[in-house]
C-alpha cells in the first residue's frame, strides 16, 4: 500500500544545533501532518500543512519549530535551536484530502537531543 | 479541545481469548474514530475507520463499536492470536477538512501462548 518514508530513522543531535527531519508523503496526497510522540505516552498532534501554508499548529508547535515543502518535495520539520525536551519519536503522516480520509503515517524518526 | 483517554494502558490475554480496548472521548462533534495498530518499529496501520453513523463495525478478528450517547469507542478483538501482539491506538476527528486527529494514549496489547 501506500507509504510514507521517514529519514533518517534516527538522529541525535547537540542541544542548541538545528535539526530538519525529512518526510516522502504518499506522492498524491495533498495534506501533511506531524505528530510527536514521548516514549511511553500518547502521540500528540504538532502541525498540519496543505497547499504550502500551515492549517492549524498545536501549544507543541514552539515558535523553534517550522514546516515547509519546497516544491513538492520533502515534507520537513525544522527545529532550531533544539532543547532537550524535544527528545521524542516525531512521526509523519499525509493524506489525499482533508476530511475523514485515511491519514498514512510513516515510521517515525527517533530524535535524541544531548 | 478534544480529549481522548484510552484504556487500559497494557493488556495482557492468552492465545484464544477476546481482548477489549477502550476510548472516550470529549467533543460532541466528533465525527470519525480510528483504530491503528503499531507493531515494534512499524509505523501506525489502520485497522478501521468508522463513521459517527454506525454503531457496530466488524473487521477480520474484531468488532468495533462506538456509543456516541457515551461517547466510547471500543475495540474488541475476539480470538486473539500472537500476531495481534501490538501497541493499539484509538483516535477521533471532527473531520472539520484539517484532519486533526486526536490520538488516545495506546494499548500495549500481550498475547501469551
Amino acid at each position: 500500500g501506500p507509504k510514507v518514508l521517514q529519514i533518517p530513522s534516527h538522529q541525535i543531535i547537540d542541544m542548541g544545533q538545528m535539526v530538519t527531519l525529512n518526510c516522502d508523503p504518499v506522492s498524491n496526497h495533498l495534506y501533511f501532518y506531524w505528530y510527536k510522540q514521548i516514549l511511553g505516552q500518547q502521540m500528540e498532534f504538532l502541525v498540519n500543512f496543505y497547499n504550502g501554508k500551515v492549517m492549524e499548529k498545536s501549544k507543541l508547535f514552539k515558535d523553534q519549530f517550522s514546516v515547509e515543502r519546497p516544491d513538492g518535495s520533502y515534507f520537513t520539520l525544522k527545529i532550531q535551536p533544539t532543547a532537550l525536551e524535544d527528545s521524542a519519536v516525531y512521526f509523519c503522516a499525509s493524506s489525499l484530502s482533508g476530511e475523514g480520509t485515511e491519514v498514512f503515517f510513516g515510521k517515525g524518526t527517533r530524535l535524541t537531543v544531548v | 479541545g478534544e480529549q481522548v483517554e484510552q484504556r487500559p494502558p497494557h493488556l495482557s490475554v492468552r492465545e484464544g481469548d477476546s481482548a477489549v480496548i477502550t476510548c472516550t472521548y470529549t467533543d460532541p462533534n466528533s465525527y470519525y474514530f480510528f483504530w491503528y495498530k503499531q507493531e515494534p518499529g512499524a509505523s501506525l496501520q489502520l485497522l478501521m475507520k468508522v463513521f459517527s453513523s454506525t454503531e457496530i463495525n466488524e473487521g477480520q478478528g474484531f468488532t468495533v463499536l462506538l456509543n456516541k450517547k457515551d461517547k466510547r469507542l471500543s475495540l474488541n478483538l475476539t480470538a486473539a492470536h500472537p500476531g495481534d501482539s501490538a501497541a493499539y491506538f484509538c483516535a477521533v476527528s471532527a473531520g472539520y477538512g484539517n484532519e486533526k486527529i486526536t490520538f488516545g494514549a495506546g494499548t500495549k496489547l500481550t498475547i501469551k501462548p
